[in-house]
């Protein structure tokens, strides 16, 4: 079975600084990797995705993930954060046979301080 | 493309009502996701269908609950009796069945009850 960790629940970072969401994944089988974005009141927004091939991801709102397969980590990386990606932020794995279902973490809260 | 479309936005029952939500996707998609998230936690995943026959169901999915899409286009999802621990969004999403890269996902506003 698939499962997802995501080690921090909150992150406080001041605006303009760098930001890296960490997620651990495990699976027995091949995945698809994803990170979504839900912002309040809003349903989910893909950010980017990994089904196979480079291991750096890059996404939209400039966000990029980069897979470690030896570590099993998808961590979501930007190099400068704005105040309008304060948001829930969603690490989440599927079969790589199917894509049927999605298993997502329990999500961490990027907090922006001017 | 008018994206994923989700009815009612928001619902608030009594114990023991019966509630109908509605799911309309994306129009060519022929995958249709439910899935339900409860405050703090990530989306769980809860059926799913294939045009019209629903091909995989969660075990939490209780008899309470019941998911249609009877022309393969939208979707209603039921919850008899409901209970208060019910109470949480749920969501909606559609793809694409076929090649990897266009079977993204798409995901709705969200329907979210409360069972008082």
């Amino acid at each position: 079975a698939q499962s997802v960790t995501q080690l921090d629940s909150q992150v406080p970072v001041f605006e303009e600084a760098p930001v890296e969401l960490r997620c651990n994944y495990s699976s027995s089988v091949s995945v698809y990797l994803f990170w979504y974005v839900q912002y309040p009141n809003q349903g989910l927004q893909l950010l980017l995705k990994y089904l196979s091939g480079s291991t750096l991801v890059k996404g939209i709102n400039g966000f990029e993930a980069e897979i470690n397969k030896s570590q099993t980590s998808f961590h979501l990386r930007k190099p400068s954060v704005h105040i309008s990606d304060t948001a829930e932020y969603f690490c989440a794995v599927s079969r790589y046979s199917s894509a049927s279902k999605i298993i997502f973490g329990s999500g961490t809260r990027l907090s922006i301080r001017p | 493309d008018t994206g994923v479309s989700q009815d009612p936005r928001h619902k608030i029952t009594k114990r023991g009502q019966n509630v109908t939500f509605r799911c309309d996707p994306i129009s060519e998609h022929n995958r249709l996701y439910w899935y339900r998230q409860t405050l703090g936690q990530g989306p769980e995943f809860l059926t799913y269908f294939q045009n019209e026959a629903q091909l995989e169901k969660s075990r939490l999915l209780s008899d309470r609950f019941s998911a249609e899409r009877p022309k393969g286009s939208f979707s209603t999802l039921e919850i008899q009796r409901t209970e208060q621990g019910d109470s949480a969004m749920y969501l909606c999403a559609s793809s694409l069945a076929g090649l990897a890269d266009k079977e993204t996902q798409y995901f709705g506003p969200g329907t979210r009850l409360l069972v008082l």
